[in-house]
C-alpha cells in the first residue's frame, strides 16, 4: 500500500509569512504524529491527531498549531514564521497510538 | 517530564566492528521502539519491545527492553556499510495511555570500510 505523503517537500518563506504543510497517512490509518526534526534538537514531538481530535501536544508556542480532517489526513500551520523554524517537519502514521509509526519523507522548510 | 536519553551521540567503527547504543529514560516506559534513519532519509521503524527483560533479534541486529523498562540497547554485530545512518530510541511513558512517543536524541553510525 501508499506510504505516508508529505506536499511540499521543500518550501522557503520568509520571517513573519505563514506556512501550510498537508500529510497524507497510510489508508486505514487514524493517528497521525507530526514532529520537527534540526539537527541541535533532534526529533521533537509537535502534536498528535486521532479521528480528527488532537491527543497530544508538544512544548511548542502557539503559533504552531494544527488539524486533521474526517479522511485522517492532516495539516499543520505555523504563522508568524521566525529564523529558528527553519527545520525538517516530519508526519507519521499509524494504527493506534500504540503502534509502530510510519514517517513521510518531510518536509524542508528554510525561513529566510 | 519525561526525558529519554541516548548515547554515545555519535560513533565510529570500521567495517566489521561490532556497535552498541543505549537508550535511558527518567520514567518507566510501556513500550520502546527503534528506528533508523539514512543520511537524507526519514526514520524507518526497525522494532517495538514491549515486556520487562526482553530481547529480539534481527539478523545481526540484538535489541533488549531492561528489566525495570527504564532502559534499552541495540547492538550490531559485525557492522557493515549498509549500517550507516541515525539509530533512534522512542519511549512512551507507562500508563499513559494518550501520551505520546519521546524520542532520543540518535546515535549517529558512521562505518569505515
Amino acid at each position: 500500500k501508499a506510504g505516508v505523503t508529505q506536499t511540499p517537500r521543500y518550501l522557503i518563506k520568509t520571517r513573519g509569512q505563514q506556512v501550510t504543510l498537508s500529510c497524507s497517512p497510510i489508508s486505514g490509518h487514524r493517528s497521525v504524529s507530526w514532529y520537527q526534526q534540526t539537527p541541535g534538537q533532534g526529533l521533537q514531538f509537535l502534536f498528535e491527531y486521532f479521528s480528527e481530535t488532537q491527543r497530544n501536544k508538544g512544548n511548542f508556542p502557539g503559533r504552531f498549531s494544527g488539524r486533521q480532517f474526517s479522511n485522517s489526513r492532516s495539516e499543520m500551520n505555523v504563522s508568524t514564521l521566525e529564523l529558528g523554524d527553519s527545520a525538517l517537519y516530519l508526519c507519521a502514521s499509524s494504527f493506534s497510538s500504540y503502534n509502530e509509526q510510519f514517517f513521510g519523507p518531510g518536509t524542508r522548510l528554510t525561513v529566510l | 517530564g519525561q526525558q529519554v536519553m541516548q548515547i554515545p551521540q555519535y560513533q565510529h567503527v570500521q567495517e566489521g566492528e561490532d556497535f552498541t547504543t543505549y537508550c535511558n529514560s527518567s520514567t518507566t516506559l510501556s513500550n520502546i521502539q527503534w528506528y533508523k534513519q539514512r543520511p537524507g532519509g526519514h526514520p524507518v521503524f526497525l522494532i517495538q519491545l514491549v515486556k520487562s527483560g526482553e530481547v529480539k533479534k534481527q539478523k545481526r541486529l540484538t535489541f533488549q527492553f531492561g528489566e525495570a523498562k527504564k532502559n534499552s540497547s541495540l547492538h550490531i554485530t559485525a557492522t557493515q556499510t549498509t549500517d550507516v545512518g541515525t539509530y533512534f530510541c522512542a519511549g512512551k511513558d507507562y500508563g499513559g495511555s494518550q501520551g505520546n512517543l519521546i524520542f532520543g536524541k540518535g546515535t549517529k553510525l558512521s562505518v569505515k570500510p
